[in-house]
């Protein structure tokens, strides 16, 4: 079975300033996917970053960045330059070996950005 | 980029009676969509795999006969809350995955459904 762990229920961070969001998980996969979701009050998911067991080099898209520490087994994600509207909930999930779509879901951090 | 549409976005019902949500990939075809449960502040839990043409796969204790999933082409999921009660109230978010989308596969959310049972 696949875990997620998301220590930080809430995190403050002031604008313009980076945070990371931890995110470690638990898998007996080898070959498996890990995403970041973002979740305004609004309530839609917004795909972030994708980083893929195999992949060598750490994801990055834009603002976003993934620290990818395998053999820790943590995926923790970076954002650079906070804004306002980078307040939201952040969720981390993973997606098991084989292109299945079954995605299991951590319990999320809040963050707000702060003037 | 892919867009999931649902709908209605928000709905209020009174208790016993049922509530059906559509869930729709706008500009892509999908033979899977998901549906997922959101308690306040609380993470996503896996309701039930919808499969276009067969039955759907529920979690475990998911009650398939109260909420009935209907994936009747690719391109539309429903989820029907059957004699929905307060305790059913909830955000309901379904997802789906483009067939001609390569890696990392990633699924597509609709922007949600928040029920409320009377």
């Amino acid at each position: 079975a696949q875990k997620i762990t998301q220590t930080q229920p809430g995190m403050f961070v002031q604008e313009k300033e980076a945070v990371t969001l931890d995110c470690t998980y638990d898998t007996s996969d080898q070959s498996y996917g890990l995403f970041w979701y973002k979740q305004p009050s609004s309530g839609e998911m917004i795909f972030l970053i994708y980083q893929g067991s195999y992949d060598e080099q750490n994801a990055t898209e834009g603002r976003y960045s993934l620290n990818f520490q395998k053999a820790r087994k943590s995926a923790n994600l970076v954002i650079s330059a906070s804004q306002l509207g980078d307040s939201a909930m952040y969720f981390c999930a993973m997606r098991p070996p084989g292109g299945g779509n079954k995605l299991t879901f951590g319990t999320g951090t809040q963050l707000k950005v702060e003037l | 980029g892919a867009v999931v549409s649902q709908h209605p976005s928000r709905v209020i019902c009174k208790s016993g009676t049922s509530v059906k949500i559509e869930c729709r990939s706008l500009d892509f075809q999908a033979t899977t969509m998901f549906w997922y449960r959101q308690f306040p502040k609380q993470s996503l839990m896996l309701m039930a795999t919808s499969n276009e043409g067969s039955k759907a796969t529920y979690e475990q204790g998911v009650e398939k006969d109260k909420f009935l999933i209907n994936h009747a082409s690719l391109t539309l999921s429903t989820l029907t809350v059957t004699s929905a009660h307060p305790e059913d109230s909830s955000f309901y978010i379904c997802s789906a995955r483009d067939l001609e989308a390569g890696p990392p596969y990633e699924q597509y959310f609709g922007p949600g459904t928040r029920l409320t049972v009377t």
